[in-house]
């Protein structure tokens, strides 16, 4: 079974400084997929970037970035120039191809620090 | 944003008494599921819907019940709440496309059992 553990419960960063959100996964496929959510404050689950794992290049959003270590089984988050607005719980998920479902990390809360 | 909505926001009931949760989307997509939120578990996935009356269980299934009928609509039944199942309540939806396995969830739900 596939599973997925972000091992820091709490993080804080600086506003306007970087912060790195770890996780790792634990798979035997070979063709899958990885994903950060955010849950802010409001409760409404959004997706912040997505991976797939046949893509050798790390995605982007905007200061969203991945660091996505295959071999190593390792899907990071970081964020650039953090916001007041990146305050939240983020999630990692996992997907692997031909399954119809995701399983979730148990979380990082994210504080940042005027 | 996706089109989903979740009704009602919030729900408090006694414990014994059946509930239903209601999914709607505007999205036309195939996969339909039902999370739920608790802390120190992140999302786990209690129902999923593979298309008009398909569903299969996830791995917290037991004492929910789903029903969908429509491809816009996906229901939730506890048949007869209990505490443990005072929660936050998401439903997602998904059309695990080549090009696109995430998913997109809807507000949320509370449910207190009292």
């Amino acid at each position: 079974a596939q599973t997925v553990t972000q091992s820091q419960p709490e993080m804080s960063v600086q506003e306007a400084e970087t912060v790195t959100l770890s996780c790792t996964y634990d798979t035997s496929e070979s063709d899958y997929y990885l994903f950060w959510y955010k849950q802010p404050p409001s409760r409404q689950m959004i997706l912040v970037i997505r991976q797939e794992a046949y893509k050798q290049q790390n995605a982007t959003e905007n200061r969203f970035s991945v660091n996505f270590q295959k071999a190593a089984k390792s899907f990071s988050l970081k964020i650039s120039d953090s916001q007041l607005g990146d305050a939240a719980m983020y999630f990692c998920a996992f997907s692997h191809q031909g399954a119809q479902k995701l399983v979730f990390g148990q979380g990082t809360r994210l504080t940042i620090n005027p | 944003d996706a089109g989903i909505t979740q009704s009602p926001r919030h729900k408090v009931t006694e414990t014994g008494t059946p509930v239903t949760l209601r999914c709607h989307q505007t999205e036309n997509h195939r996969y339909m599921y039902w999370y739920r939120q608790d802390p120190g578990h992140g999302l786990r996935l209690i129902h999923y819907s593979y298309g008009v009356k398909d569903t299969d269980k996830g791995e917290v299934s037991d004492g929910y019940s789903v029903s969908r009928s429509k491809t816009e609509d996906f229901l939730l039944t506890l048949e007869s709440a209990t505490s443990s199942q005072t929660s936050v309540y998401f439903c997602a939806i998904s059309e695990l496309d080549r090009f696109s396995y995430e998913q997109y969830f809807g507000p949320g739900t509370r449910l207190t059992v009292t």
